[in-house]
């Protein structure tokens, strides 16, 4: 079972609408919570960060959120454009090893 | 543009090649990482260098071979592939953290590899 969780899997959106994307983990403790855009043939760009005892971080119109009590953290994207979609991944570094571990991701389709 | 630049960005070899991926940044990161990518999936690390010496080897097979020639140099050496490596090749960087490992701040576009 995977550390960290992400749901759905897939979306699809029609443009100007929000979303709003999950992220479960289990890693404990962790050092910070990075969600990533990753586009198509592209590398991923880190999009926010968080400490683990931040509550929200925003990016323009990308707003994370963590909950360290339900050890949830979201990602929503406000009115939504073409050019959001991507694959949105969520990463934690965990405190002891250093070492990242990374969400299988959920792909985001905006349709027009 | 990304600020950590990789090339080729297109790499097409047959087994018995040997080639390498490059990868440079000047961002001033101590710390710079390889994640091979699969479609649709995460990257998965390969390894990771700080301050210039390789702290993490993800058990990788040594037909992967990694150099960190300066602070700002990255290279992947490779050698009698596997059809099962093509892959997308990442390169990140980040300042080191604790420990010596951070987490990768800067992602390049990545090498796509295909082993014939």
């Amino acid at each position: 079972k995977n550390q960290v969780e992400q749901s759905p899997q897939s979306l699809i959106i029609l443009e100007g609408k929000n979303c709003t994307l999950q992220c479960n983990y289990t890693v404990s403790p962790f050092s910070n919570l990075r969600w990533y855009k990753q586009d198509t043939g592209r590398g991923p760009v880190s999009l926010t960060i968080m400490t683990f005892s931040e509550n929200t971080k925003s990016n323009g119109r990308y707003t994370a959120t963590l909950d360290a009590d339900t050890k949830q953290s979201s990602l929503h994207i406000t009115a939504s454009q073409l050019s959001d979609s991507a694959s949105y991944i969520c990463v934690l570094r965990r405190t002891n090893a250093g070492k990242s571990t990374f969400g299988d991701g959920t792909t985001l389709t905006v349709k027009p | 543009d990304t600020e950590v630049t990789q090339t080729p960005k297109h790499l097409v070899m047959g087994m018995t090649n040997k080639k390498s991926l490059k990868c440079e940044q000047h961002m001033g990161h101590r710390a710079m990482y390889w994640y091979k990518q699969k479609a649709k999936k995460p990257p998965e690390l390969m390894f990771v260098y700080s301050y210039e010496k390789l702290s993490i080897n993800e058990s990788v097979p040594s037909r992967f071979s990694p150099e960190c020639p300066n602070s700002s140099l990255l290279n992947l050496h490779l050698h009698a592939l596997q059809p099962e490596d093509s892959a997308l090749y990442l390169c990140a960087s980040s300042h080191p953290g604790t420990g010596g490992v951070g987490q990768p701040q800067h992602f390049g576009d990545g090498t796509r590899l295909s082993i014939l």
